[in-house]
């Protein structure tokens, strides 16, 4: 199973600025990585996809980066509705599909 | 509307039985790859179940041999039986359907179970 570390576990920003999030993938899962936003009481969102591919509908300011074992997503001019829980996801092994554990993005 | 619809959760006892549906709408789920996530209270997102092609599906450890995922073509929807229910099977259950069998594209709103006595 590959295991999905994110850092840091709550990241505080203030608004226009740059929040820059990371996920480590236990082996490499190639470009093989999703990032997903979740607001309180709300189903997951597909930000990313193929690391970098941003989904439908998804603010240029959300970029993601990266492949084998190390990604970034990167959230340029911080707004208040980014505030959630950020997750990775690798599908290059499965099962299972592994998450990362999550960081809290918190608006100054 | 391209939608995902669950239902079917609520309280029931340790080793009890559940089954949850997710109904959806504007796709057809025996062309794509579906998936039951789920999240404990406070916790992260886990994997639970997969169904795809014909009939094919695979589970989570921490599940296997207790839950069962299915599928009705005719209703369009997808099933998750959940048997010996376990206090660690609390949790909101997402239905996902996925881009072939990668990313998760779709989610519904979730179904909380929760086993307690």
């Amino acid at each position: 199973e590959i295991v999905m570390t994110q850092s840091p576990v709550t990241l505080s920003v203030s608004p226009g600025e740059r929040a820059t999030l990371s996920c480590r993938a236990s082996q490499s899962v190639y470009s093989n990585l999703a990032w997903y936003q979740q607001n309180p009481g709300q189903a997951p969102r597909l930000l990313i996809y193929m690391a970098s591919t941003r989904a439908t509908g998804i603010p240029a300011r959300f970029s993601g980066s990266g492949s084998g074992t190390e990604f970034t997503l990167t959230i340029s001019s911080l707004q208040s509705e980014d505030s959630a829980i950020y997750y990775c996801q690798q599908y290059n092994n499965w099962p299972p599909y592994t998450f990362g554990q999550g960081t809290k993005l918190e608006i100054k | 509307e391209v939608q995902l619809v669950e239902s079917g959760g609520g309280l029931i006892q340790p080793g009890g039985s559940l089954r949850l549906s997710c109904a959806a709408s504007g796709f057809t789920v025996s062309t794509n790859y579906m998936s039951w996530v789920r999240q404990a209270p406070g916790k992260g997102l886990e994997w639970v179940s997969i169904i795809y092609g014909g009939n094919k599906t695979s589970y989570a450890d921490s599940v296997k041999g207790r839950f069962t995922i299915s599928r009705d073509d005719s209703k369009n929807t997808v099933y998750l039986q959940m048997n010996s229910l376990r206090a660690e099977d609390t949790a909101v259950y997402y239905c996902a359907r996925q881009r072939f069998y990668w990313f998760f594209d779709l989610w519904g709103r979730g179904t909380l179970v929760t086993v307690s006595s």
